[in-house]
């Protein structure tokens, strides 16, 4: 199965500011999907990113809040801006797994603290 | 109504227990359904997938789908202190389209 590199892993961030999530694949992949995990919840879908095209928002979730690059086959960035606490959560990309379909692998996660 | 309905317990039971995990769902439309079990501080691991109705063995894990319920189920046979995680359920239409989750149930197994 395809393997992610996620990072940071981890991060504290001043509110007002900033962050870009790398997530690196070791396999070319044509869908790369950005998710957010809040405390205590499930996971929900931020925005699916394809290659040489414009990332496709959820309902909920903007463009300007949280751009997305997708510069090749192999890696994106989420960028979570101009953050307030409500955004402390983990910031998880995923691809769909060779071979399955269907099924999709999960990077390690981005931990977001917001202070 | 979550289109993805999941209890999160917590579930705690003693180590060689049969575990039973269980989802339910409102779209009809829904074909391929996962599981998937994450550790604390991981990301989500798939466990198991399987396609339309019927059973699915891996070792000690089974999983069930009954479209006709919207149901699905996960069993653990003799459970082990190394399965304590959060199990999840998920499902999508079609391949490559959206993944919708369930809450998640967080599993104890004491040894």
């Amino acid at each position: 199965s395809a393997v992610i590199s996620q990072k940071p892993s981890r991060d504290i961030c001043q509110r007002g500011t900033s962050l870009t999530i790398q997530c690196q694949v070791d396999s070319q992949v044509t869908m790369m999907f950005w998710y957010r995990q809040q405390p205590g919840q499930s996971l929900t879908l931020i925005a699916t990113a394809n290659q040489g095209s414009e990332a496709t928002y959820e309902s909920g979730f903007v463009i300007d809040k949280f751009p997305i690059s997708r510069p090749n086959l192999t890696f994106s960035t989420l960028t979570v801006s101009n953050m307030s606490p409500e955004d402390s959560s983990i910031y998880l990309c995923s691809v769909a797994q060779p071979g399955t379909g269907y099924g999709y692998t999960f990077g390690s996660g981005t931990r977001l603290t917001v202070v | 109504q979550k289109e993805v309905e999941q209890d999160p317990g917590p579930l705690s039971v003693p180590e060689g227990a049969i575990v039973s995990l269980n989802c339910t769902y409102s779209n009809s439309a829904f074909q391929y359904f996962m599981w998937y079990r994450q550790y604390s501080r991981k990301g989500p691991e798939l466990l198991m997938y399987t396609y339309s109705s019927g059973n699915k063995e891996d070792g000690r894990f089974t999983a069930q789908v009954d479209k006709s319920s919207k149901y699905i189920s996960l069993f653990i046979r003799d459970s082990q202190p190394s399965d304590s995680a959060t199990y999840l359920c998920a499902m999508i239409v079609n391949q490559g389209g959206k993944l919708i989750f369930g809450q998640g149930t967080e599993l104890s197994v004491k040894p």
